[in-house]
């Protein structure tokens, strides 16, 4: 059974750098083809796609956030790590982390997700 | 203009039938591209449903029901996701979603209203 669950502050002051933890089971970022992807959602607003890296530490980022962005993983503690600069208010958001495969691509297994608020 | 455009809302009523539009940018051809659709309900994450290209290439997903299908019309430049014998619990948000340029892009999502 594939489980991910995010984790991380709450709330971060303006200009803070985010960190937020994904710890996932039932799969191994070690076996070919396996992904690992972090996607937000503004409150009432759409999701949008942030980065995602693959088990051969492809890193694939989105083009508007990627100065921002820095994906990691743990693949001792089955851990992806995704870190982003320079907090703003509108980067408040429920942000989700969630299980791809490399060729078929769906982002099949989701986190709860967890909100951040970006206040000072 | 948005990459993928999805009309923010649709309402239906129950045992009909729904067809949610997933507009391409018209500088891309969605004939190239899978089509990956995913459902919300309030509170929860998304949950996925399928992926269409073409009637050769389709991959429903784990669990979902086969009234749920994905088609395209090439002269729209679009996706669909077919929903039909509509129920109160497929009222829910609706994302389409490609990989473009080796970046996902998700559309900006349609409310279903079944009522």
């Amino acid at each position: 059974q594939i489980t991910l669950k995010e984790s991380g502050p709450t709330l971060v002051k303006p200009t803070q750098t985010l960190t937020l933890t994904c710890t996932f089971s039932g799969f191994s970022l070690t076996t070919s083809g396996v992904g690992v992807g972090w996607i937000r959602q503004p409150p009432g607003k759409a999701l949008e796609w942030l980065a995602l890296i693959y088990w051969n530490d492809d890193r694939r980022y989105s083009p508007s956030l990627k100065s921002r962005l820095t994906i990691t993983k743990d693949t001792s503690k089955n851990q992806v790590v995704l870190t982003i600069t320079n907090m703003d208010p509108i980067d408040t958001a429920t942000y989700y982390c969630a299980h791809t495969l490399l060729y078929s691509d769906e982002l099949g297994y989701w986190g709860q997700g967890t909100l951040v608020t970006v206040s000072s | 203009q948005a990459v993928l455009t999805q009309p923010s809302s649709l309402s239906a009523s129950p045992g009909a039938s729904a067809s949610l539009t997933c507009t391409l940018h018209s500088d891309i051809n969605v004939g190239t591209y899978s089509i990956y659709w995913y459902q919300q309900k309030p509170g929860s994450p998304p949950q996925y449903l399928l992926r269409y290209k073409a009637d050769s290439d389709k991959q429903q997903g784990s669990g979902v029901p086969s009234r749920f299908s994905g088609s395209k019309d090439a002269s729209a430049n679009a996706g669909i996701l077919l929903i039909s014998g509509l129920q109160s619990e497929d009222e829910a948000d609706y994302y389409c979603m490609i990989w473009h340029s080796s970046a996902c892009v998700f559309g900006g999502g349609t409310k279903l209203t079944v009522l």
